[in-house]
């Protein structure tokens, strides 16, 4: 079946602009998590969905991000006033139910704010 | 919180030689350790996992140890070939948390 998907691949924007990054998680899977990805660095916890809703927030690095999930599908992952230092990879990965299985990840959208 | 430590940062071997890379956790409790397997311009993938129940698990050319008393656990990569060279991470699961390693990209030379 198909896996996780994610757009736009790559997304180029100027500082102060707003951008919208999205995800569809595999058909089934409850729990869907964001983490970000500086060049050459680990994976940066960002939120965890469990359903439409988001148990753990702790990783939003500040309150420029905020993420939605509806219809326990599809979910949004949303950057307001971009700065140069939010450039990096958005990784998106989902599961069937939580975290104690394996994350499916997506290809990540890579982002470049000027 | 748990917090996870994974050496080496990079790691060149010659093809054909075992790879091992170590991490060790902080919190107890952490009962799923998964590893993730991440090549150039792609998200990571599941390579190998083990649960907190078990000391050992082996999939072909790919093992996993795990040590509680100690807290730590251990990739093992067998007969490396080129194909093999990527970024690996390991990750340690509690409830609902999961902390991945910083990674370890490794390097096989034909």
């Amino acid at each position: 079946g198909a896996g996780v998907s994610q757009s736009p691949s790559n997304k180029v924007t100027e500082k102060g602009k707003d951008v919208e990054l999205r995800c569809d998680p595999i058909s089934g899977h409850t729990a869907l998590y964001w983490y970000r990805q500086s060049l050459g660095q680990g994976l940066e916890f960002l939120i965890y969905f469990q359903g439409n809703s988001a148990p753990d927030k702790s990783g939003l690095p500040s309150d420029r991000f905020s993420a939605e999930r509806t219809g326990g599908s599809v979910s949004t992952l949303t950057i307001q006033r971009t700065q140069q230092e939010d450039s990096a990879v958005y990784l998106c990965a989902s599961s069937f139910q939580g975290q104690q299985e394996t994350q499916y990840f997506g290809p990540g959208t890579r982002l470049l704010v000027l | 919180g748990e917090n996870v430590e994974q050496h080496p940062s990079t790691l060149s071997v010659q093809e054909g030689d075992s790879a091992v890379i170590k991490c060790t956790y902080s919190d107890s409790a952490s009962n799923y350790f998964p590893w993730y397997k991440q090549e150039l311009g792609k998200g990571p993938q599941l390579i190998i996992d083990i649960r907190s129940n078990v000391g050992e698990k082996k999939d072909q050319r790919i093992a996993v140890t795990l040590n509680k008393t100690a807290k730590h656990f251990s990739l093992h990569i067998t007969e490396t070939q080129p194909e093999d060279s990527a970024v690996y991470f390991c990750a340690a699961t509690l409830r609902d948390k999961t902390i991945f390693g910083a990674g370890t990209r490794l390097f096989v030379k034909a």
